[in-house]
This record gives C-alpha cells, structure tokens and sequence, in this order.
C-alpha cells in the first residue's frame, strides 16, 4: 500500500524563484497537513485542509506561501517569491479523522 | 497556547542499556498524545497513541506511559538500529474542528553497539 508521496524530493532554487511541492496523500484520507522542519524551530504546522476544504492556516508564515487541495488525491504548497529563509525539510501528511497522521518522506528546499 | 517540551535533547546509550525519554506537555484538554520515531533524511514514522492518564503502550523495545502532564517513552535493552530522534504531538480536545498537532522538539538518541 502506497504511502504519502511527496515530490520532487530536493529542490535547488535562487531567491525570487517561485517553488511549488506537490502532495499525493494516502487514498481514502479525509485531511492533509502541511509541515515545515528546521534545526532552529523544529516541526511546525503551516496548514491543513478537511475534505479538500482549507481548516487553519495560521501557521502560514506570509502572503508569499499559499496552498491548495483541488481534489482529495492531490494538494500542491507554493512559494512565491522564494527567500533564503525559506531553505527547510517540508512534510506533508494525511489521517483518517482524528487518528494518527502518516507522514511523506519530505521535500527539501535550498533557496540561495 | 500547547507546549510540548522533550528531554533530553541527545542521549547517548550503550547497547542493551535501558533508559527513557520525557515529554512534558500543557494542553487545554488533551485528545492524543502522540510518538513519531525520525530516522535522517525520512519523515517522521508513527509509534503509539495514548489517549488517558494511566494507558500504556508497547512495541518491541518501546514502551510509552502517559500522566496528566507528561508522557515517557521507555527504551529496554536498545540497539543500534533503535537510533533515531523520538518526537512527541499533542491534539488537543477542541471539539471536531481541530486536527492540529503540536510537536516538541525531539529527542536524539544514539545507541553505539
């Protein structure tokens, strides 16, 4: 059984470059979450969505991230523009309700 | 505001000696809490899930125990391949619209054979 696929799995950019990561959570998972690791700040949560739909995005750090979930098999973070501060390992994640949340392998993102 | 603190932050261990893991968390009202093992390079893999004051949970050489206020992960007679860093989430109870999980910072532990 297929878990979380993320892609591409490293991502290699120069500051103001616009950087999408794409997300296929696991089939039949009503939420997906959205992830961002560093050393400094650990995991933190930039959003997730319910039945495709949004929930909290609070953690999104500015108007230059966005994210969207067009159907329950696919969901895409973009950032735009990309900043050195933005070079971080990103995670998405799916559940089944309220259970636990199965992590992707990770997307990790160099901004120079 | 959750907090979730882990200690320590590295742990070194001799194989086969047992120890344990800390996580100290303040929630208003917890729903879960969670371990996550984080091998380099990988994304966090799921353990266990405590809900109560008293549960326990077991696999392998992990065991996780949970009070009110803090939750052990115990580690008897580890191994190398044991080695990774341990996280642990809270979910706190705010009623259907909340699926968020706050994580602490982990802990790395080194087993050396």
């Amino acid at each position: 059984d297929a878990g979380v696929i993320q892609s591409p799995r490293h991502e290699v950019t120069e500051m103001g470059q616009e950087v999408t990561l794409r997300c296929k959570p696991i089939s039949g998972h009503d939420y997906l979450f959205w992830y961002r690791q560093t050393m400094m700040r650990g995991l933190e949560l930039l959003i997730y969505f319910n039945n495709n739909v949004p929930i909290d995005d609070s953690g999104m750090p500015e108007d230059r991230f966005s994210a969207k979930m067009p159907n329950a098999s696919f969901s895409t973070l973009k950032i735009q523009p990309s900043e050195p501060r933005d070079s971080a390992v990103y995670f998405c994640a799916s559940s089944l309700g309220l259970l636990e949340q199965f992590f992707g392998p990770g997307t990790r993102l160099t901004v120079l | 505001e959750d907090q979730v603190t882990q200690s320590p932050e590295a742990l070194r261990l001799q194989e086969g000696e047992s120890s344990s893991l800390n996580c100290s968390y303040t929630v208003s009202g917890l729903r879960g809490l969670f371990w996550y093992r984080q091998d380099p390079g990988k994304g966090p893999e799921f353990l266990f899930t405590l809900y109560s004051a008293g549960e326990e949970k077991e696999k392998e050489r992990l065991k996780a125990t949970l009070t009110k206020k803090e939750s052990f992960l115990h580690i008897t007679a580890p191994k190398p391949e044991d080695s990774a860093t341990y996280l642990c989430a809270v979910q706190a109870d705010v009623g259907n619209a909340g699926n968020m999980l706050t994580f602490g910072g982990g802990t790395r532990l080194m087993v050396k054979p």
